[in-house]
């Protein structure tokens, strides 16, 4: 079935560090690719996302790249800050054109002042 | 609040109790998720409503029974669950067709006694 792979499980960086979190996907026909943070006692939120004709996306100190050929996407934290620590999920669609997501594992970020 | 709102936010039931926990929307969106998150799974996808129908049953017992009475109300019913059955349980909403983010509730924290 649909499948996607979240890695690393933890993350430990020196404040100011970069962080970068990977995932692949199974369904060569996901189209939609959205990251969320979810801190402690909190809900999931969704930081950024990618849709299958874009390669690059960038806000902020935030950027999610898209491999389509290898089917994978990365996450990348730049100059990171304590309050980015957080669990970060990353998901991709499955099922066609209804858009449901399937989610990585989570990755447990932690930034170190 | 964040369009979604779930209720209670904690509940503490024992094993032969029926409880039922609520999610609201009011986005406009046409799909509504429920999902489980533990340490073990984390975004363990249970059941999709699109347009008031379940599209998907992710293989979860029959002690956990949703209803969906129309697009903005999604009910989780609960009756003799287990121990194991503790965990923060998720609700989310989207717009369906071309993959969008999923919207989340805050979550109800179940403890099962």
């Amino acid at each position: 079935g649909e499948n996607v792979e979240q890695h690393p499980s933890t993350l430990s960086v020196q404040e100011g560090d970069s962080a970068v979190i990977k995932c692949t996907y199974s369904d060569s026909a996901s189209n939609y690719f959205p990251w969320y943070k979810q801190e402690l006692g909190k809900r999931p939120q969704l930081i950024i996302d990618i849709r299958s004709n874009v390669g690059e996306k960038k806000d902020q100190r935030i950027a999610v790249t898209l491999n389509k050929t290898a089917k994978h996407f990365s996450l990348h934290i730049t100059e990171t800050q304590p309050e980015d620590s957080a669990v970060y999920f990353c998901a991709a669609t499955y099922g066609g054109s209804q858009g449901n997501l399937i989610f990585g594992k989570g990755t447990k970020l932690s930034v170190k002042p | 609040e964040t369009g979604v709102t779930q209720t209670p936010r904690h509940l503490v039931m024992g094993m032969t109790n029926k409880k039922s926990l609520k999610c609201e929307q009011h986005l406009g969106h046409n799909a509504m998720y429920w999902y489980k998150q533990s340490a073990k799974k984390p975004l363990e996808l249970m059941f999709v409503y699109s347009l008031e129908e379940r599209v998907e049953n992710n293989s979860v017992p029959s002690r956990f029974s949703p209803e969906c009475p129309n697009s903005s109300h999604l009910f989780l019913h609960l009756h003799t669950l287990q121990p194991e059955d503790s965990a923060l349980y998720l609700c989310a909403s989207s717009k369906t067709g071309y993959g969008s983010g999923y919207t989340f509730g805050s979550g109800t924290r179940l403890t099962v006694v």
